[in-house]
């Protein structure tokens, strides 16, 4: 699975929009791209995946560049109950049993009144 | 619908004892994965269960093994603890057309 790189922290005043960035220059074709979020003292969460196309669901929207080369997820309306870790994860099966998830640092967002 | 559950939520143990850690995956998945998160790092993969077996492991020794049941819940045993081997562990069940849900993972402290 290609590796992911993602900025150690960020702050996003509440209300705004939290746009969180992930480069994963050596995807290949058949991988997706993952988001999930840690909240303190809980395990993971499932935020939203793609291949190419953007995609948006209730929690998030996630943009993914021409090239695949990097990404965005955008919460449009942070919360201060969107303070979390939030990782991506490339992987190249679209769900379930086979490989692990390969969890790198994450970014932790810290959502301020 | 019972999301993943996990017990004990928290555990400390001696050093040099054995623990076992107990997972009952959501309804729908047979899949459970066992994840270590140390303070402050991601999750790292400790090994995963389908059909009763271990289907793939990650770089962890031999002292941490597992067991999947009929029932497709799932236990880690970790033997001869160390110190390091305290952290949150997290197991995760999915299915071939499910995603993986979380627990909310076992806090094990080793003194």
């Amino acid at each position: 699975d290609a590796k992911t790189t993602q900025p150690p922290s960020m702050d996003c005043a509440e209300g705004r929009a939290a746009n969180l960035p992930c480069n994963h220059s050596t995807i290949s074709g058949n991988e997706y791209v993952y988001w999930y979020r840690q909240i303190h003292s809980q395990g993971p969460q499932y935020i939203i995946h793609g291949l190419k196309n953007n995609e948006t669901n209730e929690m998030a929207s996630l943009i993914i560049t021409e090239d695949r080369k990097s990404s965005t997820l955008i919460l449009p309306h942070a919360t201060l109950r969107d303070t979390a870790v939030y990782y991506c994860i490339v992987r190249n099966r679209p769900w379930g049993a086979g490989n692990m998830l390969t969890f790198g640092g994450g970014t932790r967002l810290m959502v301020k009144p | 619908d019972a999301g993943v559950t996990q017990s004990p939520t928290h555990l400390i143990k001696t050093r040099g004892q054995q623990v076992t850690l107990r997972c009952s995956p959501k309804s729908g998945h047979d899949t459970v994965s066992w994840y270590q998160q140390a303070l402050g790092q991601g999750p790292q993969f400790i090994f995963q269960y389908y059909e009763e077996e271990e289907r793939q492991r990650g770089n962890f020794p031999d002292r941490f093994s597992g067991h999947q049941f009929p029932n497709y819940s799932s236990e880690l045993n970790v033997n001869a603890l160390l110190l390091g081997d305290s952290a949150l562990y997290l197991c995760a069940s999915s299915s071939r057309d499910r995603g993986y849900t979380f627990g909310s993972g076992t806090r094990l402290t080793v003194v």
